[in-house]
């Protein structure tokens, strides 16, 4: 199907275990986000990717790591979980058309808890 | 630095009773504002962009219009299908296609 796909859905981890989150796109759009969404803060970005091999940080980069290795997927890793990483991690992608950009299109959310 | 902030944070309405909702934002250079809907336990979906000052979009009970330091939000007749979390969203001009959220309106349309 075409979209953005985020994995798992729901991930629960302990504090100090590395865990990876997920993301795929279907629409080879250059552009890809990873936000956190937590209550009192909105959507705050983490990291974004530009193409393939770039990547660079966002306003809460701290515990986290991004690659992207092919245009379709951007993964991200905490590398130590920590508790205040507990939140809803939301996926995005968008394109830049020559005349406008696109606008972002989102995945469906992943929902982690670190106890 | 970039800032949004929307307001109300919660708005509940009665269905048919027309309101706003705004967004205050702080941008070095106005790329682009951008508005969605969310509801709960989904990702964001796109309502609506604006490029510049005077500019309006609609859609069914949905207008954004846009201002040189704030966009409303208007809902005309509300029903409660349009009960959502509402999210404004800008770009800078050097922004590197980056989108800065405010906090969002939860809003509550009762039938």
């Amino acid at each position: 199907d075409a979209g953005i796909t985020q994995s798992p859905r729901y991930k629960i981890t302990e504090t100090g275990r590395q865990v990876t989150l997920m993301c795929h796109q279907t629409w080879s759009h250059s552009y890809m986000f990873w936000y956190r969404q937590d209550l009192g803060h909105g959507l705050r970005l983490i990291y974004y990717s530009a193409a393939a091999d770039i990547t660079d940080k966002g306003e809460v980069p701290d515990g986290y790591v991004v690659s992207r290795s092919k245009t379709e997927n951007f993964p991200l890793t905490l590398e130590s979980a920590t508790r205040s990483q507990t939140s809803v991690y939301f996926c995005a992608s968008r394109t830049w058309t020559g005349i406008g950009n696109t606008e972002a299109f989102f995945g469906q959310g992943t929902r982690l808890t670190v106890v | 630095e970039d800032q949004v902030t929307q307001s109300p944070e919660a708005l509940r309405l009665q269905e048919g009773e027309s309101s706003s909702l705004n967004c205050s934002y702080t941008v070095s250079g106005l790329r682009g504002l951008f508005w969605y809907r969310q509801d709960p336990g989904k990702g964001p979906e796109f309502l609506f962009t604006l490029y510049s000052a005077g500019e309006e979009k609609e859609k069914e009970r949905l207008k954004a219009t846009l201002t040189k330091k704030e966009s409303f939000l208007h809902i005309t007749a509300p029903k409660p299908e349009d009960s959502a979390t509402y999210l404004c969203a800008v770009q800078a001009i050097q922004g590197a296609q980056k989108l800065v959220f405010g906090q969002g309106t939860r809003l509550t349309i009762n039938p």
